[in-house]
């Protein structure tokens, strides 16, 4: 089956210094879709970024990922993290071409960034 | 205005009782979910309707049981809930296509005693 893994269950970190999440996965789509989702304490997951295409960068409030599906991953990062990043973060993938598929989720990395 | 409103926001149950969780988008999504969270596994993916449809059922318990009276409305309903139940559960929803975002509502929690 589907199945999608995250190696770090909590990261902690200094302000400033950079943030690196891994994310690999393992489907039978030929072209899935890669999602990071962000959850705040006492909030529900909001979508961070997205990507279908291969080796193509996506940015998004200063968080950049790149799908390579040579390698199954889908890695987070951010150059300088900030308090405000301490949170939840999920990697996710779906089926592009189905409407109403499941969004399978990694089992999440907890960041915690302290001044 | 919340476009997801999911309640109550919270819900003291008794083991083996019967609840239902309310979930309406006024999004105009074609698409919705539900997930569950709880201290012991991540997000879980439960059920997702499209079109009012059933796409896809990863609940193995026939204890849960969606219910869409509406394209925009998409409950829960769990009988004999039992302590493990205890979670939050999530209501989401896209546009249609597997590669629109989900959007989650606020979640309720549930707690079984």
């Amino acid at each position: 089956g589907d199945s999608v893994t995250q190696t770090e269950g909590l990261v902690t970190l200094t302000e400033g210094l950079p943030v690196m999440l891994n994310c690999t996965y393992q489907t039978i789509y030929s072209n899935p879709f890669l999602f990071w989702y962000v959850q705040h304490l006492n909030e529900s997951p909001r979508l961070l970024l997205k990507s279908f295409t291969d080796n193509k960068r996506t940015e998004h409030q200063g968080f950049h990922a790149t799908l390579h599906k040579s390698s199954s991953s889908f890695h987070l990062q951010k150059s300088s993290a900030q308090l405000s990043d301490s949170a939840l973060y999920y990697c996710a993938l779906s089926d592009p071409y189905q409407g109403g598929r499941a969004l399978i989720f990694g089992t999440g990395t907890t960041v915690s960034v302290s001044p | 205005d919340p476009k997801i409103i999911q309640k109550p926001k919270y819900l003291v149950a008794v083991t083996g009782s019967e609840k239902i969780l309310i979930c309406e988008q006024y999004l105009g999504h074609n698409a919705m979910y539900w997930y569950r969270q709880s201290a012991k596994k991540p997000l879980e993916f439960m059920f997702s309707y499209s079109y009012q449809k059933l796409m896809d059922n990863q609940t193995a318990s026939s204890r849960f049981q969606p219910q869409s009276s509406k394209k925009n409305h998409l409950d829960l309903q769990i009988t004999a809930l039992k302590p493990d139940d205890s979670a939050t559960y999530f209501c989401a929803s896209s546009q249609d296509g597997g590669a629109d975002t989900q959007y989650f509502g606020p979640g309720t929690r549930l707690l079984v005693l």
